[in-house]
């Protein structure tokens, strides 16, 4: 089973809407997530970080459900410029804090 | 402003042929990390290192190796290169032990074997 598994998508919508990802993982001990962020061609960037409590960064809501083993993304009033693809980023602790990586929602945003 | 290199955007090899990828980073980051990354598969790790001379095997280290004599700098050495290392390489540093884990990844290389 795959250490962190996302949905590829790929997702196309149109300006203004909100859309949402989900990523599962499947060791518990998993203690740290991110949400990264790439463009075509390009290399990923930290989105933001995915707290217990739940965080927000404009129109970018991250959420963690430890009891489903599962983190999200809600990005609200789409732009163009959100069109990307979204990698999921679990951290186990026991294992050297090594990153693993979802394999990539793709976005894109419709005029 | 945080900075990874890498040596090459775009390389072609033969197969057989030994390949090197640097990677430099200015920050002073004490962990430095080599992924490939291939469509469906996403980022896999091959290698990392936490310190100068040392290394660990990531997920997928058969067909490579590394070397960290420097701080600042990580290579990844195919020692014979395959068709099936055909891929984007991208290398990513971090401060060990961060507060917030923060990996910072150079602009990838893509590397074609024929």
């Amino acid at each position: 089973r795959k250490e962190v598994e996302q949905d590829p998508g790929p997702f196309n919508v149109p300006e203004g809407a909100t859309v949402a990802f989900n990523c599962t993982y499947s060791n518990s001990a998993s203690q740290s997530f991110f949400w990264y962020r790439q463009d075509c061609r390009k290399e990923p960037k930290l989105l933001m970080s995915v707290y217990s409590s739940g965080n927000e960064d404009g129109r970018f809501t991250a959420q963690l459900n430890r009891a489903s083993q599962y983190i999200s993304l809600l990005i609200r009033d789409s732009k163009l410029s959100d069109s990307a693809t979204y990698l999921c980023v679990v951290i186990r602790m026991n294992t050297g804090n090594q990153f693993y990586f979802g394999t990539g929602t793709s976005l894109t945003v419709i005029p | 402003d945080v900075k990874v290199t890498q040596s090459s955007r775009y390389l072609v090899k033969r197969t057989g042929e030994k390949v090197f990828l640097e990677c430099v980073q200015d920050m002073d980051h004490e962990n430095m990390f080599w992924y490939r990354q291939d469509p469906g598969l996403g980022l896999r790790l091959i290698y990392f290192s936490y310190d100068v001379k040392m290394k660990e095997k990531g997920d997928i280290p058969e067909g490579y190796s590394v070397s960290r004599e420097k701080k600042e700098r990580f290579s990844l050495i195919l020692e014979s290169a395959s068709t099936n290392q055909t891929s984007m390489y991208l290398c990513a540093s971090s401060l060990l032990g961060g507060k917030s884990d923060e990996q910072f990844f150079g602009p990838g290389t893509r590397l074609t074997v024929l």
